[in-house]
Formats: structure tokens, sequence, C-alpha cells
């Protein structure tokens, strides 16, 4: 089946330090991956996705790398803001109209 | 690009009533909406698969007499929590697809904060 582990959180930082997030998944085919962001209160925003292996997406200085040899899509940010505190989410998407597949979400806080 | 408005955002009601929630996709079609409910360790859970003009697709474990979904038309589905109690209360979250869009096009809504009292 499809399922998305991603790192438990909460993920406490200080302000400018470097952020990393794992998230690892199994699937069959060739899945879709996207790393959604949810600030409080709110719905979901995408922030960046990959289509193929190999692809790097990357938006507001959030980048990740579908790694089809490590089936893994970890999201990293080299100097993290107050403003990136949300709740993190890494999914994909195996194939069409289908529902997307979450992984649990990690918390991040970063303080000033 | 692609919006999805969701209403109300955040509802109380009585347990024992009923309460109503809309997804409207805004500026394109949707053949299909899904609704997610987020529980308070922040996981999503998909509850269900709205299709317009036929009946929804349920995940196991969801009761379908209980959360009504209805999508009536290519812009517009809705979850009605019937006799809704306390242990419904959550964020419920819905999402659609432009299927024109370049980047497989899930928006999601704003969510709904549902509060039974």
């Amino acid at each position: 089946g499809n399922s998305v582990t991603q790192m438990e959180g909460p993920v406490t930082l200080s302000e400018e330090a470097f952020l990393t997030i794992n998230c690892t998944y199994t699937a069959t085919g060739y899945p879709s991956l996207f790393w959604y962001v949810q600030y409080p209160g709110e719905g979901l925003q995408l922030l960046l996705k990959a289509t193929k292996a190999d692809d790097k997406g990357s938006n507001k200085g959030f980048e990740a790398t579908y790694r089809k040899e490590t089936t893994s899509f970890h999201l990293e940010k080299g100097s993290v803001q107050v403003s990136d505190s949300a709740v993190y989410f890494c999914a994909l998407l195996p194939s069409g109209n289908t529902p997307l597949v979450f992984g649990k979400g990690t918390r991040l806080s970063v303080i000033a | 690009g692609a919006v999805v408005s969701q209403h109300p955002s955040r509802v109380i009601c009585k347990s024992g009533t009923s309460v109503k929630i809309e997804c409207r996709s805004l500026d394109f079609q949707a053949t299909t909406m899904f609704w997610y409910r987020q529980f308070p360790k922040q996981s999503l859970m998909l509850m269900a698969t709205s299709n317009e003009g036929s009946k929804a697709t349920y995940e196991q474990g969801v009761e379908k007499d209980k959360f009504l979904i209805n999508h009536a038309s290519l812009t517009l589905s809705t979850l009605t929590v019937t006799s809704a109690h306390p242990e419904d209360s959550s964020f419920y979250i819905c999402s659609a697809r432009d299927p024109t869009g370049p980047d497989y096009g899930y928006t999601f809504g704003s969510g709904t904060r549902l509060t039974v009292v």
C-alpha cells in the first residue's frame, strides 16, 4: 500500500537555524510528492512538490529532493524564521484523481 | 490560482443538532472533492471522497449516516454532521482538485472548527 512516514515533532529551533524534516514513503508505481504547510487555525497550503525522481521542489527558501533510491523527500531550509512556525505535512499522490496520502505532520516552532 | 472556499470557519452547536459545512471551488469545476478530519494531534484523516452527481465513497470506519455528503454541482460539496455529539468536535477540511491545474491542483479549504456543546 501507500504510506508516508515523517519525523515526529515538535521541532523547536532558534531563528536562523538549519531545518530538516525527514519524510520517507512507500508506494507502488511512481507517485508525486508534496510538502504542505498549515499555519495556526488555517487549512493546508502547498509549499512545494516534485513529480519524478531527482526533481527538486523549492519555495520560500524551502527545498526537497525526490530520492527514489532512498524513497525519501526530506524538507530543508537553511535559515528559518519565526514566521515559519507551522505544521508541515509530507504527502504523496499515487496517481490521477486519488486522494493525497499524508504523513502525520511535524509541528515546527521557531523562537527568536 | 485555484481557490476553495469553505464555510463556516467556526461553528458551535448544541448536542443533537445538525451542522452543514460547505466547500466551494470558486474558479474551477471539481468533479471530485475530499473531506478530511483533523484530530488534536494534528493528523489528517480522510473521511470520504465526494463525487459530483453520485454517492460519496466513505473510508472504513466513517459513518455515512452521520456524515452526510452531497455533491450536487461541479462547484459545491456539503458535509452535514447529523445529530452531533461532543466527540464530533474537530477541525474539518475539504480539498478539491482542479484537473486543469499545472500542479495536480489539490487545493484545500481554510477549514471548519466544529465545537459541539
